[in-house]
């Protein structure tokens, strides 16, 4: 069984400071590791995602994530937040040997960026 | 959400109807998804489409049903049995390689039903 944790269920920061959006996974095997964002009643849109090869991943609107093997470690970050960050994230896991329904999902962290 | 389409955006349903929600993708995926949110609950698995003809159940899938007739289309039915269907629908579609797959899923803008 895989699982997906996502410990803050909300987390605050002030325009201009780094953020950071903590993510822990379970998987069997080897993991695929997913990150995605969430304005208010809007599907799911797609941030970055991990395969293989560099720990540092970088994606869309200057988001990053840390792939930490030992630490089963996935955190999502941003050097310098801005008020338009505010939004749902979700993190979320495949098992590399899973199959199409492998994609786990944490329950979210709201996001909120003060100005 | 570019390529993936939900229809309605608001859906209102009376106790004991089955209603049908509508997700077409023109992205030539193969593979579609139905989620369902719940506040704080993230995202669950209803059922999963890899190929035409065929379907299969997610973690949730009683009270739902669906069909893949055609490569873009996915619909979902959420019948009288489901219990408490008042929910935010997400459908999503991906390349589908096999085991291993490392495709991305990407989703539409999602279908809010309430059960009155």
């Amino acid at each position: 069984a895989q699982s997906v944790a996502q410990p803050e269920d909300q987390v605050n920061v002030a325009e201009g400071n780094p953020l950071t959006v903590k993510c822990t996974y379970s998987v069997s095997g080897n993991p695929y590791l997913f990150w995605y964002v969430q304005y208010p009643n809007r599907g799911l849109q797609f941030l970055l995602k991990y395969i293989t090869g560099d720990n540092l991943v970088k994606g869309s609107y200057g988001f990053e994530a840390e792939f930490n093997k030992s630490q089963t470690s996935f955190h999502l970050k941003k050097p310098s937040a801005l008020v338009s960050d505010s939004a749902l994230y979700f993190c979320a896991v495949r098992d590399m040997r899973g199959g199409a329904d492998g994609l786990t999902f944490g329950k979210g962290t709201h996001l909120i960026i003060q100005p | 959400d570019g390529g993936i389409t939900q229809s309605p955006k608001y859906l209102f349903r009376k106790e004991g109807q089955n209603v049908t929600l509508s997700c077409e993708q023109n992205l030539n995926h193969d593979a579609m998804y139905w989620y369902r949110q719940d506040p704080g609950q993230g995202l669950r698995l209803i059922y999963y489409s890899q190929i035409v003809n065929d379907f299969q159940k997610g973690d949730i899938a009683e009270g739902y049903s669906v069909s893949r007739e055609k490569k873009e289309s996915f619909p979902l039915t959420v019948t009288s049995a489901q219990k408490n269907p008042t929910a935010f629908y997400l459908c999503a579609s991906s390349f589908w390689r096999g085991t291993g797959s490392t495709d991305t899923q990407y989703f539409g803008p999602g279908t809010r039903l309430t059960v009155l």
